[in-house]
């Protein structure tokens, strides 16, 4: 089945500082990238849309100047989390559509800001 | 008013029980409908993927969709330890592209 990485997988970082998280589509390419947050006992809320070649969709009530989103190619995607602060600790996972549109996911990256 | 609902649970049956999971969405829009499972700190794994209203079965697991009650349920036979994790019901909508709308997720414990 096809495989979607995350890296790093856990990541502790200083509040102030910024924090990038890789999504790749390992074998298959993706013009479309989803980026979600997850907090403890919650469910996924989706942040933005990640288009190929063109800027990224951002749900209502995200930042998008503090949640970067580049998708250089089609197979990678990166979440750029500027100024981190110790409420954007959460699990963010991304998930990538191959051409059959099935949606597969990312193990996930552990933020913490401390 | 959530537009998809999800007992959150948890949900602790013994082993070989069968477990029945459920939603319900108040969107009739929704016309995909997925299970997926997810085990801590980890992402989600579709299990099922139904699209019309009726029961589809794979192995131990059986998707159940009534699109008039908008309410669906994923039934899982001879639950197993290695069955514990949160289940998650996810939706989309024709014209919504390939973005989910997720149910809040149901934890499950299948006690040895």
């Amino acid at each position: 089945g096809a495989v979607v990485s995350q890296h790093p997988s856990r990541v502790i970082c200083k509040s102030g500082t910024s924090v990038k998280i890789e999504c790749r589509s390992l074998d298959f390419q993706a013009t479309t990238m989803f980026w979600y947050r997850q907090f403890p006992k919650q469910s996924l809320m989706l942040m933005a849309t990640s288009n190929e070649g063109s800027k990224a969709t951002y749900e209502q009530g995200v930042e998008k100047d503090k949640f970067l989103i580049n998708h250089a190619s089609l197979t990678l995607s990166t979440l750029t989390v500027t100024s981190a602060h110790p409420e954007d600790s959460s699990f963010y996972i991304c998930s990538a559509i191959p051409r059959n549109g099935e949606q597969y996911f990312g193990p996930g990256t552990r933020l913490t800001v401390t | 008013q959530k537009e998809v609902e999800q007992d959150p649970g948890p949900l602790s049956v013994p082993e070989g029980a069968i477990v029945s999971l459920n939603c319900t969405y108040s969107n009739s829009a929704f016309q995909y409908f997925m299970w997926y499972r997810q085990y801590s700190r980890k992402g989600p794994e579709l299990l099922m993927y139904t699209y019309s209203s009726g029961n589809k079965e794979d192995g131990r697991f059986t998707a159940q969709v009534d699109k008039s009650s908008k309410y669906i349920s994923l039934f899982i036979r001879d639950s197993q330890p290695s069955d514990s994790a949160t289940y998650l019901c996810a939706m989309n909508r024709l014209g919504a592209g390939n973005m989910l709308t997720f149910g809040g997720g149901t934890r499950l414990m299948v006690k040895p």
